[in-house]
């Protein structure tokens, strides 16, 4: 079982629309929790982190987290053609020691004008 | 501020030849990463640096090198190439207490 787990889709949505990304992952004392925007060739860049239970908004972005669950999603709302990208989800465990990241493979969205 | 740099952009290598990539940030953050990332498997941690003079292996660490020659500076090294280097090398870097990281734009590798 991968650690991150993501639909590599693509999720294909019309604009204007809410885009809803999902993402599982296995280990349950991970404490922080990423969202990753991917342009095709370009380095990730982080949109949205979250570490508590719930939602955080910011802008069109909404993260939402469950720990129960062991589950996080991102949700885009009024989707525009520029939000067509892969997303990456990443956790990390700050009491392992390790300062990384660990990265599903990542959602390609395609807003559909 | 230029954020994390890499250099170079691309490069190509024959089998067995030797490079090093070069990665620096200007964000006085004390951690630095090196990932690679393949189609469909997202990234993969090669080896990361906690603080200077600090190195550590990650998930994909065999054929790399690496020298935390400064807290801005972080080189990865292929001492022999190999075709399954061939990826994109991303570079990152996180500050004291923080755990979000940010990328350089990245090396595109092809060994033949």
């Amino acid at each position: 079982q991968k650690e991150v787990e993501q639909n590599s889709g693509p999720l294909s949505v019309p604009e204007g629309a809410i885009a809803s990304l999902n993402c599982t992952y296995s280990d349950r004392g991970s404490q922080s929790f990423f969202w990753y925007r991917q342009y095709s060739g370009k380095s990730p860049e982080l949109i949205m982190f979250i570490y508590s239970n719930g939602d955080k908004e910011d802008g069109r972005f909404t993260a939402q987290l469950n720990k129960a669950s062991q589950y996080v999603s991102l949700l885009i709302r009024d989707s525009q053609p520029s939000d067509s990208a892969t997303y990456l989800c990443a956790v990390n465990n700050r009491d392992t020691g390790r300062r990384a990241l660990t990265f599903g493979s990542g959602t390609r969205l395609q807003v559909q004008p | 501020n230029a954020g994390v740099t890499q250099t170079p952009k691309f490069q190509v290598l024959k089998t067995g030849q030797s490079m090093t990539l070069q990665c620096a940030q200007d964000m006085n953050h004390n951690s630095m990463y090196w990932y690679r990332q393949d189609p469909g498997m997202g990234l993969r941690l090669i080896y990361y640096s906690a603080s200077e003079g600090t190195t550590d292996k990650g998930e994909v660490p065999n054929g790399y090198n690496v020298s935390r020659l400064n807290k801005r500076e972080f080189s990865l090294r292929l001492e022999s190439a190999a075709p399954s280097q061939t990826s994109v090398y991303f570079c990152a870097s996180t500050g004291r207490g923080l755990d979000e990281q940010y990328f350089g734009p990245g090396t595109r590798l092809t060994v033949t």
